[in-house]
């Protein structure tokens, strides 16, 4: 079967660097997304990733190991923004879109 | 403002009505998903549309029926409303669907309660 893991939820301060990890077991990758979801609310796009290395997006990072099926979005500076919940999806062979369950990050002050 | 737009905000149902479940995209989208939202799962796809005039089965299309007779516009219907189907249901669109990597941007949603 096909499986997107990621932690149920997160802990972070303000100010700080957090990184919510992401590994798949999918028939196939054609690419991998992140969004943002904030309570209420619909899901936002953040990055895509479908080669590996890091891509830079301000305070936030995407990181892909297609060898290894493992992503990470990595926030930097911290804002209590931030809080909401972070949703990784793969493209399979098939070009339907997996989705994780999301992770919730709380961010204290 | 360009976007999808989604009606009602939210609904408590009967057990047993039909409801449709309204989404409008003005980005000339060319596809279309209707998704639900369940705590601690995943999104789950229920119907999609690659182009006006088709659909296809997502993951879990039982109870839930749709059509896509122009590009704007895919509403979701729900013939006979069970309580597992209270959920929160999101449409989302791309400019191209089946085969592209297209990103999927996603409407307000809908909260459905059903009883």
């Amino acid at each position: 079967g096909q499986n997107i893991d990621q932690p149920t939820e997160m802990t972070a301060t303000e100010g700080a660097i957090v990184q919510i990890n992401c590994t798949y077991q999918t028939s196939g990758f054609n690419g991998l997304f992140w969004y943002q979801q904030h309570a209420g609310e619909a899901p936002t796009f953040l990055s895509y990733n479908v080669l590996d290395g890091l891509e830079e997006k301000g305070r936030f990072s995407s990181f892909l190991s297609r060898s290894k099926g493992y992503s990470y979005l990595l926030l930097k500076e911290l804002q209590m923004k931030d809080s909401a919940s972070y949703l990784c999806a793969v493209i399979d062979s098939n070009y339907q879109l997996i989705w994780g369950a999301g992770t919730k990050l709380i961010i204290k002050p | 403002i360009a976007g999808i737009t989604q009606a009602p905000t939210s609904q408590i149902l009967a057990a047993g009505r039909r409801m449709t479940l309204r989404c409008t995209q003005d980005m000339r989208h060319n596809a279309m998903y209707w998704y639900r939202q369940d705590l601690g799962l995943g999104l789950r796809l229920i119907h999609y549309s690659n182009t006006a005039g088709t659909t296809g089965k997502g993951e879990v299309p039982d109870g839930y029926s749709v059509s896509r007779a122009n590009t704007d516009d895919f509403p979701l219907t729900l013939a006979s409303a069970v309580p597992s189907q209270t959920s929160v249901y999101f449409c989302a669109s791309s400019d191209s669907g089946s085969g592209s990597t297209d990103t999927q941007y996603f409407g307000p949603g809908t909260r459905l309660t059903v009883l």
